[in-house]
């Protein structure tokens, strides 16, 4: 099925350092979702955007709703070594009725104390 | 509000055998979502109930997958003949009905091991 494209797939930071991450797509979605996963673990809800160019904050993280639709960020600031895990986008298109969820490959992160 | 349960969390079967998962979602939710996860993807949605109807099925479901929900509470998935390329992460979500209609919170996933 159709992916949305996640950057980057991984990343190394120091504990303390801000994250940038993003999602592009080539279908405009009327929702975004950004969860995170812990191994062996179900995908956490972290932040919902519902409008294009909302920017939508959650303690540590913030989110915005691309211009475009076709796109959105997640920023992390101020990592800490909690913030370890594989972070999902994921969008979502109702026009035609639909509910289900569009999910990106993921960015992993690794946070180094 | 005690989230989404799904049981049993790790099932090993061996190819050709029939398995069948369960989901419990939050309550009060009344859609319920089913995706499958495989090692370094996204989830990859496979069908939606509102309440006890199915409306929604993707191209992976095949004819050996079926859900049912039959009193718009708990929800199966049963796989029927499964084969190795099965092996995968189950995962149940579900949502409300009202300003968190587009919300949707997931179990902690059923680790299915075909061998």
């Amino acid at each position: 099925g159709q992916q949305l494209n996640q950057s980057p797939q991984s990343m190394f930071i120091q504990e303390g350092e801000d994250v940038s991450m993003n999602c592009t797509s080539s279908s405009i979605f009327n929702t975004w979702l950004w969860y995170k996963q812990d191994p062996g673990e179900g995908p956490v809800l972290l932040i919902a955007l519902y409008k294009a160019g909302e920017l939508t904050s959650n303690g540590r993280l913030t989110a915005q709703f691309g211009i475009t639709r076709k796109d959105s960020f997640l920023n992390i600031s101020a990592s800490i070594p909690s913030d370890v895990g594989i972070y999902f986008c994921a969008g979502q298109w109702s026009g035609a009725g639909s509910y289900q969820l569009t999910f990106g490959k993921g960015t992993k992160l690794s946070v180094i104390p | 509000d005690t989230g989404v349960s799904q049981d049993p969390r790790h099932k090993i079967t061996k190819r050709g055998q029939n398995v069948t998962f369960r989901c419990d979602p939050i309550s009060e939710h009344n859609r319920l979502y089913w995706y499958r996860q495989t090692l370094g993807q996204g989830p990859e949605f496979l069908t939606y109930f509102q309440n006890e109807a199915q409306l929604e099925k993707s191209r992976l479901l095949s004819d050996r997958f079926s859900a049912e929900r039959p009193k718009g509470s708990f929800s199966t998935l049963e796989i029927q003949r499964t084969e190795q390329g099965d092996s995968a992460m189950y995962l149940c979500a579900s949502s409300g009905g009202g300003t968190d209609l587009y919300e949707q919170y997931f179990g902690p996933g059923t680790r299915l091991t075909v061998t």
